[in-house]
């Protein structure tokens, strides 16, 4: 079974300063990990995945992602906090290959930056 | 429009009425979804569809039949609405090809009287 954890519902961050969105997974096949980002009355949009190649994914508006096996952890980064990053942030597993389609989505961390 | 659309963005019922939510993409993507998201659950998956004619239960069915008779389409069917439908639902759609990527659409925000 596959699941997905992320510490902190709501996150506050001063302009410039670093973000970071946790989020821990349990899977018992190697999955494929995600995030998305949703701003308001919006649909979900890629930021990152990752599909087995590098551990350290890049994804859009510079954010990145590790993903620690021995963690089970996929936190989200970035080293300096826009205004227009505010939005919630939605980490995401699911299986690997064509048959697996079932997404387990975290519950979401709403992120608010501070002028 | 190139993209995946849903309709209508609002709607408001009344308890027992039936109500039907359209989802639409233009990518021929095999894979469609239904979500719906509410406050301290994040998204969960009411129905999925592999393929046109294959439909099956996701997290949450109870309460919505869906139909899939073109690839393109995957409407949504409330039967008798219920307060506790009220949400947000999001339809998403992928590519086989596409390591599994989800794009949505902009959601349906539906609230039951």
């Amino acid at each position: 079974a596959q699941s997905v954890t992320q510490l902190g519902s709501h996150v506050s961050v001063s302009e410039g300063a670093l973000v970071l969105l946790r989020c821990n997974y349990s899977s018992s096949v190697p999955p494929y990990l995600f995030w998305y980002v949703q701003y308001p009355n919006q649909g979900l949009q890629l930021l990152l995945k990752y599909t087995s190649a590098a551990t350290l994914v890049k994804g859009i508006n510079g954010f990145e992602a590790e993903f620690k096996k021995s963690e089970t952890s996929f936190h989200l980064t970035k080293p300096s906090a826009h205004m227009s990053d505010a939005a919630e942030y939605f980490c995401a597993v699911s299986g690997q290959g064509s048959g697996t389609y079932k997404y387990i989505f975290g519950t979401g961390t709403r992120l608010k930056v501070l002028a | 429009d190139a993209g995946i659309t849903q309709s209508p963005r609002y709607k408001i019922t009344e308890t027992g009425r039936q109500v039907t939510l359209m989802c639409h993409q233009t990518w021929s993507h095999s894979y469609m979804f239904w979500y719906r998201q509410d406050l301290g659950h994040g998204l969960r998956l009411i129905y999925y569809s592999a393929a046109a004619d294959i439909t099956d239960k996701g997290e949450v069915p109870d309460g919505y039949v869906v139909s899939r008779s073109k690839t393109e389409n995957f409407p949504l069917t409330l039967e008798s609405a219920t307060r506790s439908q009220t949400s947000v639902y999001f339809c998403a759609s992928s590519n086989p090809s596409g390591a599994n990527v989800l794009t949505f659409g902009a959601g349906s925000r539906l609230t039951v009287l």
